[in-house]
Formats: C-alpha cells, structure tokens, sequence
C-alpha cells in the first residue's frame, strides 16, 4: 500500500491565483481530513469527508473548497489564493471516526 | 473549546537519559489520546492511542498514559537515543468525525 500520498509537495503561488492540493489514500478508508500546519498554531482541521459525496467544514474552512467523488480521493481547492495561506496543508485518513489517522507527507505552500 | 498544551516546547538532552514530555487539555470529555512524531519536513507518524477507557499504551520503550478526569496524559521514553529526535504532538478526539485537537508540539533533541 502507497498509504496517503499528496500531490504537489512544494508550490508556489501569487495572490489571487487557485489550485488544486491532491490527496489520494489505497486504504479503503472512509474518513478523511485536511489539516494546515502553522508555526506556534499547531495542526489545524480545514475540512473533512466521512465518505463520498459527504463533506463538512473543520475549524478554518474560509478560502477553501473541498468535494469528495471517490472514496480515494479528496482534494482540497484554494479558490483565490492570499499570503495568509502560506502554510504546510496535510491530508489524513481513517476507516473509523475514532481510529488512528494516517498522515500524507504534506504539500508545502507559499503564496506571494 | 478545547485546547491542548504541551510542556516544554522544547527539550534538549544527553543520549540515555529517560524523559517525560507532557500534554494537557482542558475538556475531559474526549473519546482517546493520540500521540505523533514528526520528523522535518515530514508528515506525522502515530506512535501511541489511548482510548479514553484506559490508563496507558506501551511500544517498544515508549510508554502513554492518561488522567482524562484531571486532563493529562504523559509520554515517557526511556533510554533516549539519537534517532528520536523530533517534534512529538499529543492530539485529543471528541469521538465525531471531525477529527483531532493538536497542541503544539515538544521538539525534543537527543545529543549524541
């Protein structure tokens, strides 16, 4: 098993432009989350999916988007880039709400 | 809300030295424990979950325990190594699907 991957693991990016951070997880698990990781904040929850066509919001989901068409796969869109999104963002996954969560390697964003 | 603590946020010692790192968080009501490593640059990696029913985890040389009734828990490693040098997380679940409350870390160095 690949575990979860995360695609791309460095981007930079001006204000005001968008993209698209993928994740995708070989584990057949249902329940998945973004997280961004800030110096002297801690991790974060952004969004989180407990199973296709099924999202919600996490503690700061303002700026981006997230939908979930596959049980692999969850994406997390930033719709118009600010500085305020420089960040490292980490996708997880688990099979149960209360399970251990597996981590990707995380996608390190600068936003100019 | 819940917060998370850890204390110190940061710790330097001499190889073979047994330590403690310490996490503390202010609702009790939680589901389980986790503890994580991360290593720069990296993503995290689970080392010990607790569920909310019991004391304490063991793995290897590390040892996890938990007071949810005075929110504590504690993470004792024993016989400190070099390659443990991190950045150790304690993370609390609420039991939702929303995942996980992280504190901010202890970066631990182990001198050789």
């Amino acid at each position: 098993n690949a575990g979860v991957t995360q695609t791309p693991k460095f981007q930079v990016l001006k204000t005001g432009q968008s993209m698209t951070l993928q994740c995708a997880q070989d584990m057949n698990h249902e329940y998945m989350s973004w997280y961004r990781q800030d110096p002297g904040m801690g991790l974060r929850l952004i969004h989180y999916s407990v199973g296709a066509g099924i999202t919600d919001q996490g503690e700061v989901p303002n700026g981006y988007n997230v939908s979930r068409s596959t049980t692999e796969d969850f994406p997390l869109r930033l719709l118009s880039a600010a500085p305020s999104q420089t960040s490292v963002y980490f996708c997880a996954s688990r099979y149960r709400p209360t399970d251990t969560q597996y981590f990707g390697p995380g996608t390190r964003l600068t936003v100019l | 809300k819940q917060e998370v603590t850890q204390i110190p946020a940061a710790l330097s010692v001499p190889e073979g030295e047994n330590l403690v790192l310490n996490c503390s968080f202010t609702d009790s009501a939680i589901y389980n424990l986790q503890w994580f490593r991360q290593d720069p640059g990296k993503g995290l990696t689970s080392l010990l979950l607790i569920q909310s029913s019991q004391r304490e985890q063991t793995s290897g040389r590390l040892n996890a325990s938990l007071d949810k009734s005075s929110g504590r828990s504690t993470l004792y490693i024993a016989a400190s190594q070099p390659g443990d040098s991190a950045t150790y997380l304690c993370a609390v679940e609420r039991g939702g699907a929303d995942g996980l409350t992280f504190g901010k870390g202890t970066h631990l160095i182990i001198q050789p």
